[in-house]
C-alpha cells in the first residue's frame, strides 16, 4: 500500500520560496511504473496540476506552463522522496498543496494528506 | 489545454435516489491506439484529499461501492450514483489524463435533499 507523507512550512512570505517534501512508502521514487506529481487546490483556481517527475531509464520533469518559470521538482532516491520548490510566491499561490502518485502516468492515486501553504507577510 | 466542464455545479438528491453528474471535455480524451478513455473521477470530502473512484471512464477503483458507475466516450462522460447514501455527500471531480497539463473539472457538490 503506497502512502505519501508531506511536510513543509505553512506560511511563506511574498517573493520567497515555497518548499515542500513528500516521503514515499510502499513504492520507489525511481519506479519504472509511476510518476510523482504536485497538485494544488484553491477556491479561485480549483484543482491545478503543477508538475511531475518520473524515471524511465533517465529522469523526466514536466511542468505546467502557468508556473514553469518558478517551479522545480526534485527526486531524492537516497531518502525515497520528492520535493516541490516554487519561487517568487505571491498571495495567489496560497493553496492546499498535494503530492500524488500516478501509476503508469495515468490517474492520480494515492494523494498525500495535503499541506495548506499561506503566502502572507 | 483541455478544458473540463462539469454540470451541474451543485446537486441535491434524496437518499436512495439516483445522482447523475456530467463532465464534458473540450477535446477527445480517447486514445485510438488502445481505445481507452483517459478520464477519471474523484470524490472529495471536507478536509480530505480527493479519492479516486473511477478510471478509464468506467472502471471502478477497488473498494468503491458498485452503486458508483462511470460511462461516456469521446468528450461526454457521466458519473452515476444509483442509490444515494449519506456517506456519498461530497464534491466530485472529473479529470483528464490524456495529455499534460492534466486538468480537472470545477467540481460538483452533491448534497442530500
Amino acid at each position: 500500500q503506497v502512502q505519501l507523507q508531506q511536510s513543509g512550512p505553512g506560511l511563506v512570505k511574498p517573493s520567497q520560496t515555497l518548499s515542500l517534501t513528500c516521503v514515499i512508502s510502499g513504492d520507489s521514487v525511481s519506479s519504472n511504473s509511476a510518476a510523482w506529481n504536485w497538485i494544488r487546490q484553491s477556491p479561485s483556481r480549483g484543482l491545478e496540476w503543477l508538475g511531475r517527475t518520473y524515471y524511465r531509464s533517465k529522469w523526466y520533469f514536466d511542468y505546467a506552463v502557468s508556473v514553469k518559470s518558478r517551479i522545480t521538482i526534485n527526486a531524492d532516491t537516497s531518502k525515497n522522496q520528492f520535493s516541490l520548490q516554487l519561487n517568487s510566491v505571491t498571495p495567489e499561490d496560497t493553496a492546499v498543496y498535494y503530492c500524488v502518485r500516478a501509476p503508469e502516468l495515468n490517474w492520480f492515486d494515492p494523494w498525500g494528506q495535503g499541506s495548506l501553504v499561506t503566502v502572507s507577510s | 489545454d483541455i478544458v473540463m466542464t462539469q454540470s451541474p455545479d451543485s446537486l441535491a438528491v434524496s437518499l436512495g435516489e439516483r445522482a447523475t453528474i456530467n463532465c464534458k471535455s473540450s477535446q477527445t480524451v480517447l486514445y485510438s491506439s488502445n481505445n481507452k478513455e483517459y478520464l477519471a473521477w474523484y470524490q472529495q470530502k471536507p478536509g480530505q484529499p480527493p479519492k479516486l473512484i473511477i478510471y478509464w471512464a468506467s472502471t471502478r477503483e477497488s473498494g468503491v461501492p458498485d452503486r458508483f458507475s462511470g460511462s461516456g466516450s469521446g468528450t461526454h462522460f457521466t458519473l452515476t450514483i444509483s442509490s444515494l447514501q449519506a456517506e456519498d455527500v461530497a464534491v466530485y471531480y472529473c479529470q483528464q489524463y490524456y495529455t499534460t497539463p492534466y486538468t480537472f473539472g470545477q467540481g460538483t457538490k452533491l448534497e442530500i435533499k
